[in-house]
């Protein structure tokens, strides 16, 4: 089974920049995604990592370290669309299927 | 392409009333899944399909039920409908990118159980 833990709420300021970190155990880690929900919307795809280190897309970038259980989202030159839930999810195991847990997501409010 | 396509929308039934949530993709997916999503818990797994003719059940099975006929086609069956079971469902159905299933959603299928 999976623990996950990130964070319930968090406000920052259209422009500034925001970290969402996301804490993990698992028996056997094979990759951790984040999603992005709107209100009322499905979930939709951000980032992968399954190596330690940073992945770069555009205004978000994700990290992993694995020894350490943890990832962050960082977003940068937030924007008022950026408002939403952010979901962590990890997949353990290999083969097929795609069972993958959730975080309970982190709800992001940007202000001006 | 139409991605994800969940049917119904908005759903109300009674207590013990049965109903089928259907879901179809068009992007040729070997994987497809049913979330179910309530306030505080986030996103839990009800059953996945890896293919046609093969499912498994995920972490919250109990009182549903799934078929995979088609490549494109997962239903899922609520056979007797509890309150417990008023929630938003998700279908979602994956493709590989490096490695890994990225899952594409549905847009939700949001029951109220009286």
């Amino acid at each position: 089974g999976q623990n996950i833990d990130q964070p319930t709420e968090m406000t920052a300021t259209e422009g500034a920049i925001v970290q969402i970190n996301c804490t993990y155990q698992t028996s056997g880690f094979n990759g951790l995604f984040w999603y992005q929900q709107h209100a009322a919307e499905a979930p939709t795809f951000l980032s992968y990592n399954v190596l330690d280190g940073l992945e770069e897309k555009g205004r978000f970038s994700s990290f992993l370290s694995r020894s350490k259980g943890y990832s962050y989202l960082l977003l940068k030159e937030l924007q008022m669309k950026d408002s939403a839930s952010y979901l962590c999810a990890v997949r353990e195991g290999s083969g097929g299927g795609n069972k993958l847990t959730f975080g309970t997501g982190t709800q992001l409010k940007v202000e001006l | 392409n139409a991605g994800v396509t969940q049917t119904p929308k908005f759903q109300v039934l009674k207590t013990g009333q049965s109903m089928t949530l259907q879901c179809a993709q068009d992007m040729n997916h070997e994987y497809m899944s049913w979330y179910r999503q309530d306030p505080g818990m986030g996103l839990r797994l009800i059953h996945y399909s890896v293919g046609a003719g093969i499912t498994d059940q995920g972490e919250v099975p109990n009182g549903y039920n799934v078929s995979r006929s088609t490549t494109e086609d997962f239903p899922l069956r609520l056979l007797s409908a509890a309150p417990s079971q008023t929630s938003v469902y998700f279908c979602a159905s994956s493709r590989r990118i490096s490695g890994a299933n990225v899952l594409t959603f549905g847009a939700g299928s949001r029951l109220t159980v009286l």
